[in-house]
C-alpha cells in the first residue's frame, strides 16, 4: 500500500518568514495530494490540493509543488502569521482507482509561528 | 465543500460497554464515507471505508467485529465501538467524499471517546 513520509515533524519560524513542509510518497499510482491544517481538538481543514497533471498550484500565501518523477510534494507558506500555527498533514490517494479515494496521511508537522 | 456533522462530540464510557458514533452528510448524498482514528499527537489512521448499502471495507489490523460500521442511508454512517477498553480512547473522525469529481474529502468535527 501507499506510504507517505512527512518532514519536518516540527517547524518553528518567525512571523513573516516562509515555511516549507515536504512529503514523499511510495505509490506511483497516487494522483491526488491534499494538504490539511488541523488545530488542537478540531477537524482537519483542506487548505490546498494538487492533482498529478499539475506541477504547481498557488492560493494567496500558500503554494504546493509536485514532482511526480521523484514522488515528492511540498507545501510552501509565505509571510507566515501567528494564526498559521497548527499541525499540517499531507496526504496521498489514488483517486479513481479501486481504493475509493482513501487517503494515506503523513505523520504531521507542528508549525509554530512566533510573533 | 460538504458539511459533515458528528454526534456526539465527546463521550465517556465504562470499560466493556458499547458506544455509537454518528456521521451525517448534511448537504448532499454520500455513497462513501471514511472513518479515521487519531491518537494524541499522531496522524489520522484510516479504519474503514463505509459504502452505502453494502458492507464496510476495513483496513488491515482493524477488528471488524469490534468496530461495527453501518451505512444505512446516503446521509448517515454509524461507527459502534463494542466492548470498549481504555486503549480504544481516541479521537474518531469521519469524512465524506466530495462531488468535485476528484475525491476531495471533508471531515466531520470528530468525536472524543474516553473509556474509563
Amino acid at each position: 500500500g501507499e506510504n507517505v513520509e512527512q518532514h519536518p515533524s516540527t517547524l518553528s519560524v518567525q512571523e513573516g518568514d516562509s515555511a516549507v513542509i515536504k512529503c514523499t510518497y511510495s505509490d506511483s499510482a497516487s494522483n491526488y495530494f491534499p494538504w490539511y491544517k488541523q488545530e488542537l481538538g478540531k477537524r482537519p481543514q483542506l487548505i490546498i490540493d494538487i492533482r498529478s497533471n499539475v506541477g504547481e498550484k498557488k492560493d494567496q500565501r500558500i503554494a504546493v509543488t509536485l514532482n511526480k518523477t521523484a514522488k515528492h510534494f511540498s507545501l510552501h507558506i509565505t509571510e507566515t502569521q501567528p494564526e498559521d500555527s497548527a499541525v499540517y498533514f499531507c496526504a496521498a490517494s489514488n483517486a479513481g482507482g479501486t481504493s475509493y479515494g482513501k487517503l494515506t496521511f503523513g505523520q504531521g508537522t507542528i508549525l509554530t509561528v512566533h510573533p | 465543500g460538504a458539511v459533515v456533522s458528528q454526534h456526539p462530540s465527546w463521550v465517556i464510557c465504562k470499560s466493556g460497554t458499547s458506544v455509537k458514533i454518528e456521521c451525517r452528510s448534511l448537504d448532499f448524498q454520500a455513497t462513501t464515507m471514511f472513518w479515521y482514528r487519531q491518537f494524541p499527537k499522531q496522524s489520522l489512521m484510516l479504519m474503514a471505508t463505509s459504502n452505502e448499502g453494502s458492507k464496510a471495507t476495513y483496513e488491515q489490523g482493524v477488528e471488524k467485529d469490534k468496530f461495527l460500521i453501518n451505512h444505512a442511508s446516503l446521509t448517515l454512517s454509524t461507527l459502534t465501538v463494542t466492548s470498549a477498553h481504555p486503549e480504544d480512547s481516541s479521537f474518531y473522525i469521519c469524512s465524506v467524499e466530495g462531488l468535485a469529481g476528484f475525491y476531495e474529502q471533508y471531515f466531520g468535527p470528530g468525536t472524543r471517546l474516553t473509556v474509563t
